[in-house]
Protein backbone atom coordinates (compact mmCIF):
# COMPACT_ATOMS: atom_id res chain seq x y z
CA UNK A 1 0.00 0.00 0.00
CA UNK A 2 0.80 4.11 -0.63
CA UNK A 3 1.53 6.28 2.03
CA UNK A 4 2.18 9.88 2.03
CA UNK A 5 3.88 12.05 4.71
CA UNK A 6 4.15 15.76 5.20
CA UNK A 7 5.94 16.55 7.98
CA UNK A 8 5.14 20.18 8.51
CA UNK A 9 1.57 20.88 9.18
CA UNK A 10 1.81 24.91 8.88
CA UNK A 11 4.65 26.86 6.91
CA UNK A 12 4.57 30.76 7.85
CA UNK A 13 6.33 32.33 5.43
CA UNK A 14 6.89 36.01 4.53
CA UNK A 15 5.11 37.64 0.99
CA UNK A 16 8.12 37.23 -1.74
CA UNK A 17 10.07 34.81 0.12
CA UNK A 18 11.28 31.45 -1.24
CA UNK A 19 9.04 28.44 0.25
CA UNK A 20 9.79 24.54 0.20
CA UNK A 21 6.79 22.09 1.43
CA UNK A 22 8.00 19.02 2.32
CA UNK A 23 6.39 15.34 0.58
CA UNK A 24 7.82 11.79 1.01
CA UNK A 25 5.88 8.51 0.19
CA UNK A 26 5.95 5.07 0.46
CA UNK A 27 5.22 2.18 -1.99
CA UNK A 28 6.57 -0.78 -3.00
CA UNK A 29 5.48 -0.30 -6.78
CA UNK A 30 5.74 2.46 -9.47
CA UNK A 31 3.58 5.57 -8.81
CA UNK A 32 2.16 8.58 -9.71
CA UNK A 33 2.73 11.85 -7.85
CA UNK A 34 0.34 14.98 -7.11
CA UNK A 35 0.56 18.41 -5.75
CA UNK A 36 -2.96 20.22 -4.41
CA UNK A 37 -4.15 23.30 -3.48
CA UNK A 38 -7.30 23.78 -1.55
CA UNK A 39 -8.44 27.49 -0.84
CA UNK A 40 -10.58 27.96 1.66
CA UNK A 41 -14.32 26.62 1.29
CA UNK A 42 -13.27 25.00 -1.94
CA UNK A 43 -12.45 22.37 -3.80
CA UNK A 44 -8.98 20.82 -4.55
CA UNK A 45 -7.37 22.08 -7.78
CA UNK A 46 -4.18 19.81 -8.91
CA UNK A 47 -0.80 22.14 -9.32
CA UNK A 48 1.32 19.50 -10.62
CA UNK A 49 1.69 15.74 -11.38
CA UNK A 50 5.10 13.65 -11.84
CA UNK A 51 3.89 10.75 -14.22
CA UNK A 52 7.10 10.22 -15.63
CA UNK A 53 10.50 11.37 -17.01
CA UNK A 54 12.27 14.69 -16.43
CA UNK A 55 12.37 14.85 -12.11
CA UNK A 56 11.32 18.26 -12.14
CA UNK A 57 8.16 19.21 -12.98
CA UNK A 58 6.42 23.02 -13.11
CA UNK A 59 2.76 23.47 -12.27
CA UNK A 60 0.69 26.27 -12.52
CA UNK A 61 1.26 29.83 -10.14
CA UNK A 62 4.87 29.18 -10.70
CA UNK A 63 5.40 26.25 -8.37
CA UNK A 64 7.28 23.55 -9.22
CA UNK A 65 8.62 20.45 -7.73
CA UNK A 66 11.03 17.39 -7.92
CA UNK A 67 10.72 14.19 -7.62
CA UNK A 68 13.93 11.91 -5.91
CA UNK A 69 13.19 8.40 -6.18
CA UNK A 70 16.38 7.73 -3.97
CA UNK A 71 15.03 9.83 -1.65
CA UNK A 72 10.96 8.90 -2.17
CA UNK A 73 10.55 12.57 -1.70
CA UNK A 74 8.34 15.17 -4.24
CA UNK A 75 9.26 18.29 -2.71
CA UNK A 76 7.09 21.59 -3.68
CA UNK A 77 8.83 24.78 -4.17
CA UNK A 78 7.86 28.33 -5.23
CA UNK A 79 10.92 30.82 -5.67
CA UNK A 80 8.34 33.89 -4.26
CA UNK A 81 5.54 33.73 -2.80
CA UNK A 82 2.43 36.17 -3.11
CA UNK A 83 -0.03 36.43 -0.51
CA UNK A 84 -2.47 34.72 -2.88
CA UNK A 85 -1.13 31.61 -1.85
CA UNK A 86 -2.06 31.30 1.21
CA UNK A 87 -3.66 28.23 1.50
CA UNK A 88 -3.70 24.16 2.29
CA UNK A 89 -1.72 22.24 -0.07
CA UNK A 90 -1.77 18.30 -0.31
CA UNK A 91 0.74 15.95 -1.70
CA UNK A 92 -0.58 12.61 -3.24
CA UNK A 93 0.39 8.94 -5.16
CA UNK A 94 -1.35 6.99 -6.45
CA UNK A 95 -0.23 3.20 -8.75
CA UNK A 96 0.27 3.87 -11.83
CA UNK A 97 -2.80 3.18 -13.92
CA UNK A 98 -4.84 3.74 -10.91
CA UNK A 99 -6.61 6.58 -9.78
CA UNK A 100 -7.37 5.75 -6.04
CA UNK A 101 -5.06 8.98 -4.54
CA UNK A 102 -3.93 8.73 -1.23
CA UNK A 103 -3.59 11.83 0.44
CA UNK A 104 -1.20 13.66 3.07
CA UNK A 105 -2.67 15.24 6.01
CA UNK A 106 -1.67 18.68 4.14
CA UNK A 107 0.60 21.65 4.46
CA UNK A 108 -1.12 25.28 5.58
CA UNK A 109 0.96 27.95 3.69
CA UNK A 110 0.46 31.23 5.41
CA UNK A 111 1.85 33.90 3.53
CA UNK A 112 1.91 37.35 5.09
CA UNK A 113 2.98 40.86 4.38
CA UNK B 1 -12.45 25.57 -15.22
CA UNK B 2 -13.40 21.52 -14.06
CA UNK B 3 -17.23 20.58 -14.49
CA UNK B 4 -17.83 18.34 -11.71
CA UNK B 5 -20.63 20.18 -9.13
CA UNK B 6 -21.40 19.35 -5.31
CA UNK B 7 -24.99 20.20 -3.59
CA UNK B 8 -25.74 21.29 -1.16
CA UNK B 9 -22.28 22.78 -0.42
CA UNK B 10 -22.79 23.36 3.67
CA UNK B 11 -25.91 21.50 5.57
CA UNK B 12 -27.09 21.25 9.00
CA UNK B 13 -29.02 18.60 10.23
CA UNK B 14 -30.78 16.88 12.71
CA UNK B 15 -29.80 13.26 13.80
CA UNK B 16 -31.60 10.67 12.60
CA UNK B 17 -32.30 12.11 9.05
CA UNK B 18 -31.65 10.47 6.14
CA UNK B 19 -29.28 12.65 3.68
CA UNK B 20 -28.01 12.73 0.02
CA UNK B 21 -25.36 14.44 -1.23
CA UNK B 22 -25.30 15.07 -5.14
CA UNK B 23 -22.46 15.04 -6.98
CA UNK B 24 -22.69 15.74 -10.89
CA UNK B 25 -20.10 15.60 -13.37
CA UNK B 26 -20.56 17.00 -17.30
CA UNK B 27 -17.01 15.49 -18.96
CA UNK B 28 -18.17 12.03 -19.50
CA UNK B 29 -15.37 10.90 -16.88
CA UNK B 30 -15.87 7.05 -15.86
CA UNK B 31 -14.23 7.05 -12.54
CA UNK B 32 -15.80 9.12 -9.85
CA UNK B 33 -14.69 8.99 -6.38
CA UNK B 34 -15.97 10.61 -3.25
CA UNK B 35 -13.54 11.40 -0.24
CA UNK B 36 -14.09 12.33 3.45
CA UNK B 37 -12.20 15.14 4.90
CA UNK B 38 -12.01 16.34 8.22
CA UNK B 39 -10.25 19.38 9.50
CA UNK B 40 -6.28 19.07 9.24
CA UNK B 41 -6.38 15.73 8.43
CA UNK B 42 -6.28 14.06 5.29
CA UNK B 43 -8.75 12.96 2.67
CA UNK B 44 -10.18 9.20 3.10
CA UNK B 45 -11.73 7.60 0.12
CA UNK B 46 -14.60 6.31 1.30
CA UNK B 47 -16.39 5.18 -2.13
CA UNK B 48 -15.41 4.83 -5.52
CA UNK B 49 -17.07 3.88 -9.17
CA UNK B 50 -15.31 2.79 -12.21
CA UNK B 51 -18.41 3.02 -14.46
CA UNK B 52 -22.27 2.52 -14.73
CA UNK B 53 -23.45 -0.27 -12.38
CA UNK B 54 -20.11 -0.20 -10.36
CA UNK B 55 -19.33 0.89 -6.85
CA UNK B 56 -17.17 -0.03 -4.25
CA UNK B 57 -16.13 0.69 -0.63
CA UNK B 58 -13.14 3.06 -0.37
CA UNK B 59 -10.07 2.66 2.17
CA UNK B 60 -12.23 4.20 4.91
CA UNK B 61 -15.05 2.31 6.49
CA UNK B 62 -18.19 4.23 5.85
CA UNK B 63 -21.87 3.65 6.74
CA UNK B 64 -22.84 5.65 3.36
CA UNK B 65 -23.83 4.29 0.36
CA UNK B 66 -23.50 5.21 -3.35
CA UNK B 67 -25.15 4.66 -6.44
CA UNK B 68 -23.85 5.23 -9.84
CA UNK B 69 -26.75 4.65 -12.33
CA UNK B 70 -25.85 6.98 -14.90
CA UNK B 71 -22.22 8.53 -15.87
CA UNK B 72 -22.79 11.63 -14.81
CA UNK B 73 -24.41 11.21 -11.57
CA UNK B 74 -22.65 9.64 -8.44
CA UNK B 75 -24.77 10.60 -4.98
CA UNK B 76 -23.64 9.92 -2.03
CA UNK B 77 -26.56 8.58 1.31
CA UNK B 78 -26.73 8.51 4.58
CA UNK B 79 -29.79 6.76 5.92
CA UNK B 80 -29.74 8.04 9.30
CA UNK B 81 -27.24 11.16 10.05
CA UNK B 82 -25.33 10.88 13.15
CA UNK B 83 -23.00 13.63 14.64
CA UNK B 84 -20.12 11.73 13.70
CA UNK B 85 -20.70 12.07 9.87
CA UNK B 86 -20.04 15.52 10.49
CA UNK B 87 -17.27 16.03 7.82
CA UNK B 88 -16.63 17.49 4.40
CA UNK B 89 -17.17 15.32 1.72
CA UNK B 90 -15.63 15.64 -1.84
CA UNK B 91 -16.38 14.55 -4.65
CA UNK B 92 -14.13 13.61 -7.78
CA UNK B 93 -13.76 12.44 -11.32
CA UNK B 94 -11.42 11.18 -13.94
CA UNK B 95 -11.57 9.76 -17.21
CA UNK B 96 -10.87 6.43 -18.54
CA UNK B 97 -6.80 7.16 -18.25
CA UNK B 98 -5.25 6.07 -15.04
CA UNK B 99 -2.28 8.83 -15.79
CA UNK B 100 -4.90 11.89 -15.87
CA UNK B 101 -5.36 14.25 -12.68
CA UNK B 102 -8.42 13.70 -11.11
CA UNK B 103 -10.82 16.92 -10.64
CA UNK B 104 -12.71 17.70 -7.38
CA UNK B 105 -16.01 19.32 -6.51
CA UNK B 106 -16.28 22.08 -4.40
CA UNK B 107 -17.43 19.68 -1.86
CA UNK B 108 -19.85 19.68 1.33
CA UNK B 109 -19.84 20.74 4.35
CA UNK B 110 -22.12 18.48 6.55
CA UNK B 111 -22.60 19.09 9.96
CA UNK B 112 -25.26 16.65 12.28
CA UNK B 113 -26.66 18.30 15.25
Amino acid sequence: AQSVTQLDSQVPVFEEAPVELRCNYSSSVSVYLFWYVQYPNQGLQLLLKYLSGSTLVKGINGFEAEFNKSQTSFHLRKPSVHISDTAEYFCAVSRTGFQKLVFGTGTRLLVSP
Amino acid sequence: EADIYQTPRYLVIGTGKKITLECSQTMGHDKMYWYQQDPGMELHLIHYSYGVNSTEKGDLSSESTVSRIRTEHFPLTLESARPSHTSQYLCASSDREGNTEAFFGQGTRLTVV
